[in-house]
């Protein structure tokens, strides 16, 4: 299994660009959770989806961010316009719930920098 | 907002020693409790997962969790260098769908 998919790895932008990250989940998941971390803040989530379907979006920080999740492979996080507070790094994890799992696996992140 | 507090550390023991790590939540609701390790420069990875009162043992791990105290630990016991790294304690509330709330970490250093 390849694990969960980030792309990009790292990502430079300035300030008042479209940032887009998107994330593969471990395929069959059915769980799949946008997680930020900074060094003041740790790690916070963001939003999660079963199913496809939003289901908590209350983390997200404020209408510039937003995410979407068209089929059950594939999700991304939006940040439109970008500014340099949304430096951190964005995590994405997914979870089987089907075989009554709770571990929640990790993608390798996405290093986000806006100048 | 729904706490989860941990001492930041660094928390520094010496290889083959026992590592205590502790972890407070605010929110009586949360049912389950996760301990993940954390590389620099890496992505969480879960090690330990516990539900009751009492304590889990894993290996060199163990988990401890104390609900009427709201108090969540875990014991690495002989230590080794390689276990050097963040330690996130995670709390997920009742119907969360194992949405988790993190602490900022405890960073442990196992020295030679």
């Amino acid at each position: 299994d390849a694990g969960v998919i980030q792309s990009p790895r790292h990502e430079v932008t300035e300030m008042g660009q479209e940032v887009t990250l998107r994330c593969k989940p471990i395929s069959g998941h059915d769980y799949l959770f946008w997680y930020r971390q900074t060094m003041m803040r740790g790690l916070e989530l963001l939003i999660y989806f079963n199913n496809n379907v939003p289901i908590d979006d209350s983390g997200m920080p404020e209408d510039r961010f937003s995410a979407k999740m068209p089929n059950a492979s594939f999700s991304t996080l939006k940040i439109q316009p970008s500014e340099p507070r949304d430096s951190a790094v964005y995590f994405c994890a997914s979870r089987n719930s089907g075989r009554g799992g709770d571990t929640q696996y990790f993608g390798p992140g996405t290093r986000l920098t806006v100048l | 907002q729904k706490e989860v507090e941990q001492n930041s550390g660094p928390l520094s023991v010496p290889e083959g020693a026992i590592a205590s790590l502790n972890c407070t939540y605010s929110d009586r609701g949360s049912q389950s409790f996760f301990w993940y390790r954390q590389y620099s420069g890496k992505s969480p990875e879960l090690i330990m997962s516990i539900y009751s009162n009492g304590d889990k043992e894993d290996g060199r791990f163990t988990a401890q969790l104390n609900k009427a105290s709201q108090y969540v630990s875990l014991l690495i016991r002989d230590s080794q260098p390689s276990d050097s790294a963040t330690y996130l304690c995670a709390v997920a509330p009742l119907h969360s769908g194992y949405a988790l709330n993190f602490g900022k970490g405890t960073s442990l250093l196992v020295t030679p």
